[in-house]
């Protein structure tokens, strides 16, 4: 059974970083690539950033390049997401996403996410 | 960037009745290499992460209800539930992947009437 349980969320003044964890089992993670997408309170849904499966390619949503770095350890079955200089409109419910093989971006698996929350 | 523009914004059916969802990208999403559309339909639950319902316009992910049906190719395209079921009520979005940065719709809340 595919798992992926995401970890590190919290409340982080603007200007702050933090550092997003997600745990994956139940497939074999270096195979597929991976994707973070976020949901601010009451609204829809935004994708941040793919790594592929063997972390040699990345892409970021303009909204977070520069300041979000996302990156893996495929001997650790993890993902990762590194915030930094976060704004107020950061602030959301981060999930990790298991892409289909077949099609990146194409997200078949969802985390149960973790909320940030960037306010002073 | 590939806008995903969705219709209407909230929509309320009578169980049992069929509901239609429209979402329209800003260009093609048909790949002529391999003539898939890049589009696929999730749906949301209060307090759940989204789960896929249709891939590739309108392959039905495994495990999903046969009242779930996309169709539509290029620019246009639509998901049907067949006959609405109380368990349906959530939030729909269309999203493309295409090209990166990789879009959603603005979603689609369904209500039983």
């Amino acid at each position: 059974e595919v798992q992926l349980v995401e970890s590190g969320g919290g409340l982080v003044q603007p200007g702050g970083s933090l550092r997003l964890s997600c745990a994956a089992s139940g497939f074999t993670f270096s195979n597929y690539a991976m994707s973070w997408v976020r949901q601010a309170p009451g609204k829809g849904l935004e994708w941040v950033s793919i790594i592929l499966g063997s972390g040699a390619g990345t892409y970021y949503a303009d909204s977070v390049k520069g300041r979000f770095t996302i990156s893996r350890d495929n001997s650790k079955n993890t993902l990762y997401l590194q915030m930094n200089s976060l704004r107020a409109e950061d602030t959301a419910v981060y999930y990790c996403a298991k892409d289909l093989i077949a099609a990146p971006g194409l997200f078949d698996y969802w985390g149960q996410g973790t909320l940030v929350t960037v306010s002073s | 960037d590939i806008v995903m523009t969705q219709s209407p914004d909230s929509l309320a059916v009578f169980l049992g009745e069929r509901a239609t969802i429209n979402c329209k990208s800003s260009q093609s999403v048909l790949y002529s290499s391999n003539n898939k559309n890049y589009l696929a339909w999730y749906q949301q639950k209060p307090g759940q992460p989204p789960k896929v319902l249709i891939y590739w316009a309108s392959t039905r992910e495994s495990g999903v209800p046969d009242r779930f049906s996309g169709s539509g190719s290029g620019t246009d395209f639509t998901l049907t539930i067949s006959s609405l079921q109380a368990e349906d009520v959530a939030v729909y979005y269309c999203q493309q992947y295409y090209s990166t940065p990789y879009t959603f719709g603005q979603g689609t809340k369904l209500e039983i009437k």
